[in-house]
């Protein structure tokens, strides 16, 4: 059974960083492209970045370019989103997510982070 | 970006049927992706290639893509379809934009 659990979100102050982490199990994580998905409060779903099977390539969304990482651990089936200087608009809860020609169809339960002071 | 638009809210009857839309600039040129989001809940693939349904999505559920709309659509709708209704492109390597999400109410 594939199971995504994504981990590390909490409260952080603007300007500060945090490292979301997506723990990956039932699937062999090296043959699949990775993506992060985000969903603010009451808001609708964007699409954060993609990372391709071996790490040599990574796509974010405008809005996060500069300030975010996606990046990857294949040997330890995990998934990585390093996110600096956050922002009061980055709050939202974070999906770990598998791409599979497109479409997204195993997502993980999320884990919020509050940027606020 | 590809920007996809999406009416707020739909509402439905019970057993009438519910139609969603996404509009996009020759969206029929492009695959279309569905997803239900409850509250609390991660979303879940209803629709993926404009009209495929993945294994244990109701036959109710249905899609269709032409010109610059695609279209989801419920027939008899029930109770426990209500929730949010998003739709997804995968435009490029960069972009994979989803729309703003239709809440579904059944009345």
């Amino acid at each position: 059974e594939v199971q995504l659990v994504e981990s590390g979100g909490g409260l952080v102050q603007p300007g500060g960083s945090l490292r979301l982490s997506c723990a990956a199990s039932g699937f062999t994580l090296r043959t699949y492209w990775m993506s992060w998905v985000r969903q603010a409060p009451g808001k609708g779903l964007e699409w954060v970045a993609n990372i391709k099977q071996d790490g040599s390539e990574k796509y974010y969304v405008d809005s996060v370019k500069g300030r975010f990482t996606i990046s990857r651990d294949n040997a330890k089936n995990s998934l990585y989103l390093q996110m600096n200087s956050l922002r009061a608009e980055d709050t939202a809860v974070y999906y770990c997510a598998r791409p599979e020609a497109g479409y997204f169809f195993f997502w993980g339960q999320g884990t919020l982070v509050t940027v606020s002071s | 970006s590809y920007v996809l638009t999406q009416p707020p809210s739909v509402s439905v009857a019970p057993g009438k049927t519910a139609r969603i839309t996404c509009g996009g600039n020759n969206i029929g040129g492009k695959s279309v992706h569905w997803y239900q989001q409850k509250p609390g809940q991660a979303p879940v693939l209803v629709i993926y290639y404009d009209s495929d349904r993945p294994s244990g999505i109701p036959e109710r559920f249905s899609g269709s893509n032409s010109g610059n709309t695609a279209t989801l659509t419920i027939s008899r709708v029930e109770a426990g379809d209500e929730a949010d209704y998003y739709c997804q492109v995968w435009d490029s390597s960069s972009d994979h934009p989803f729309g703003g999400g239709t809440k579904l109410t059944v009345l």
